[in-house]
């Protein structure tokens, strides 16, 4: 099956800075790349995705890449605020499959 | 448009009892998960439904865990008896049949087994 792998565990940047996290898919063939953002006691909000015919999609200071051939995919948050400390979570999916990544705590330090 | 509803938020039990948790989808959606999530772990699926119907329960405890959805809304997971290492958050999400893997979650239980 599918195994997704996320790095890193844990990021802190300052306030403005930018943060990047990056994941790995095993399964070529999965086809759907949605990031999620969980704040303490709340469970996970989709925050963008990316379907494997689109090598890039931004929405506001959020952006996420993908690299089919190399079987990667990124988020970048540009100029982070405080508000952007929470756990975010990548995950593939496949053929009603959705397989998560272990996380990454963000912390913006203000 | 209302969100995933699951109650209760909070359940803390001795090991060896049991405990049932509740979840009602967003409306219109066929498709309703149950994940398992440890703490400082990705979630993990438990069963997946589409309408009344079991899609995946492959990882499913089902010696000690079950789940339905009757009438193809909401849906309950039940844990019998409950284990030491069944304390997480369970998650209840939906999505809609035209959503392409579009998953929403509730907040979720969080299960303490003492």
């Amino acid at each position: 099956g599918e195994n997704v792998e996320q790095h890193p565990s844990t990021l802190s940047v300052q306030e403005g800075d930018s943060a990047v996290i990056k994941c790995t898919y095993s399964d070529s063939a999965s086809n759907y790349f949605p990031w999620y953002k969980q704040e303490l006691g709340k469970g996970p909000q989709l925050i963008i995705d990316i379907r494997s015919n689109v090598g890039e999609k931004k929405d506001q200071r959020i952006a996420v890449t993908l690299n089919k051939t190399a079987k990667h995919f990124s988020l970048h948050i540009t100029e982070t605020q405080p508000e952007d400390s929470a756990v975010y979570f990548c995950a593939a999916f496949l053929n009603n499959d959705m397989r998560f990544g272990a996380g990454t705590r963000l912390t913006v330090k203000p | 448009e209302a969100g995933v509803a699951q109650s209760p938020r909070y359940k803390i039990i001795e090991k060896r009892q049991s405990v049932a948790f509740w979840c009602n989808p967003i409306s219109g959606h066929a498709t309703l998960y149950w994940y398992q999530q440890i703490l400082g772990q990705g979630p993990k699926l438990l069963i997946q439904f589409q309408n009344n119907g079991v899609v995946d329960d492959s990882q499913l405890p089902k010696d000690r865990f079950s789940a339905e959805r009757l009438k193809g809304v909401d849906s309950t997971l039940k844990i019998q008896p409950a284990k030491l290492e069944d304390s997480a958050v369970y998650l209840c999400a939906s999505s809609s049949l035209q959503g392409g893997g579009k998953l929403f979650f509730g907040s979720g239980t969080q299960l303490s087994v003492l």
